[in-house]
């Protein structure tokens, strides 16, 4: 059974550019959350992909945007990137959204 | 709007010192609280689900309570590699996604 998997690990890119993170479930779950952890904070919900469909979303803008394939996998791609944007991305699977969460190690992105 | 609080947010133990993790939350019906475990740099680590009050669960050298409005993770006789960032979270049972919302964290430290 393999985990969740996260690439790239970590990212570099300057303001006002473009980013895709991209993220593997675990086996048999269909659903795939992401999350901001800003340094010294907890992870913020940012939203939700289930059956491929954005089915919960945080606070956060539309430049931040999603996808979730027939396999389950999932991209997150930020728009006009901010200093403030620079944080651990986490993707996180389930099944169906219940029980136990399997969190990846997470995307280091700086934006300069 | 759910919100979860832990404290200390830091405590340093010396080795084979047992002590508590707090979690206060409050959540418009508690679907379930979870306990992570974060090393610097990687995603949380899974520990325990809690879904009522008065439920326990223990894993080796950790132990984790449920009352209607706190949770606490007790560590007993710590050891070095116990060394981490406990996140306390609460999934509520509102709305159509079952996103988790979690506390800063607690960072513990332990000694030898």
């Amino acid at each position: 059974e393999t985990g969740v998997t996260q690439s790239p690990t970590h990212l570099i890119k300057t303001r006002g550019q473009q980013v895709t993170l991209r993220c593997s479930s675990q086996s048999g779950h269909n659903t795939v959350s992401w999350y901001q952890q800003a340094l010294g904070q907890g992870p913020q919900f940012i939203f939700q992909y289930y059956r491929e469909e954005e089915n919960g979303r945080g606070n956060f803008p539309p430049r931040f945007s999603g996808l979730q394939f027939p396999n389950y996998s999932s991209e997150l791609n930020v728009n006009a990137l901010e200093l403030d944007d620079s944080a651990l991305y986490l993707c996180a699977s389930s099944l169906q959204g219940v029980d136990g969460y399997t969190f990846g190690s997470g995307t280091r992105l700086t934006v300069v | 709007e759910d919100q979860v609080t832990q404290s200390p947010e830091a405590l340093r133990l010396q080795e084979g010192e047992s002590s508590s993790l707090n979690c206060s939350y409050t959540v418009s019906g508690l679907r379930g609280l979870f306990w992570y475990r974060q090393d610097p740099g990687k995603g949380p680590e899974f520990l325990f689900t809690l879904y009522s009050a008065g439920e326990e669960k223990e894993k080796e050298r950790l132990k984790a309570t449920l009352t209607k409005k706190e949770s606490f993770l007790h560590i007993t006789a710590p050891k070095p590699e116990d060394s981490a960032t406990y996140l306390c979270a609460v999934q509520g049972k509102g709305g159509a996604n079952s996103k988790l919302t979690f506390g800063k964290g607690i960072t513990l430290s332990v000694r030898p």
